[in-house]
């Protein structure tokens, strides 16, 4: 079975400075996505960023961007020049294989940002 | 505006008791979802449906039943049978196509809470 595992429950940054939130996954299958999702306060699940296993460049939305290293199974989030509003959960999930339409998630990493 | 929408928002329940959460989708999706949300975990999959009249079970469906008799609608039922069913309890909805990634669109979310 996929597991995805994320090993910090806590993270906290300055407001303008960057931080990497990190993500391990198991998987035996080579066809897959893994994705973020944010969940800010209102508990409203917003996909952040998603990461296509076949391709060998990290994907990139605006301030977001992944290192994705598919040997180690690991992928990383990194959000640079931090904003208030990027407080939230974030949860790494995975799909693929024969389980594709059903996602596994992560236990979530709470992120705050200090202004 | 399409959409999802989870109803009620906030819901109690006495020990014993069964009672159903609605989710609706506009989206014109084929497939749709449940999954239960507790602290320190990220979202388990409960139930899902790629198509009317039939569903399968996630990794949690102990305790709970659903239905699938509109394309629109797939209503959650937590059964007495379920042990410990306080839990926020989001609803999502994608295409389906074989073998492919299907971006889950999410609802608000039920909170429900056993008195």
């Amino acid at each position: 079975a996929q597991t995805v595992t994320q090993s910090q429950p806590e993270m906290s940054v300055q407001e303008a400075e960057t931080v990497t939130l990190s993500c391990t996954y198991d998987t035996s299958e080579s066809d897959y996505y893994l994705f973020w999702y944010k969940q800010p306060p209102s508990r409203q699940m917003i996909l952040v960023i998603r990461q296509e296993a076949y391709k060998q460049q990290n994907a990139t939305e605006n301030r977001f961007s992944v290192n994705f290293q598919k040997a180690a199974k690991s992928f990383s989030l990194k959000i640079s020049d931090s904003q208030l509003g990027d407080a939230a959960m974030y949860f790494c999930a995975y799909t693929g294989g024969t389980s594709y339409g059903k996602l596994t998630f992560g236990q979530g990493t709470i992120l705050t940002v200090h202004p | 505006d399409g959409g999802i929408t989870q109803s009620p928002k906030y819901l109690f329940r006495k020990e014993g008791q069964n009672v159903t959460l609605s989710c609706e989708q506009n989206l014109n999706h084929d497939a749709m979802y449940w999954y239960r949300q507790d602290p320190g975990q990220g979202l388990r999959l409960i139930y899902y449906s790629q198509i009317v009249n039939d569903f399968q079970k996630g990794d949690i469906a102990e305790g709970y039943s659903v239905s699938r008799e509109k394309k629109e609608s797939f209503p959650l039922t937590v059964t007495s049978a379920q042990k410990n069913p306080t839990a926020f309890y989001l609803c999502a909805s994608s295409k389906f196509r074989e073998r492919a990634y299907n971006e889950q669109f999410f609802g608000p979310g039920t909170r429900l809470t056993v008195l």
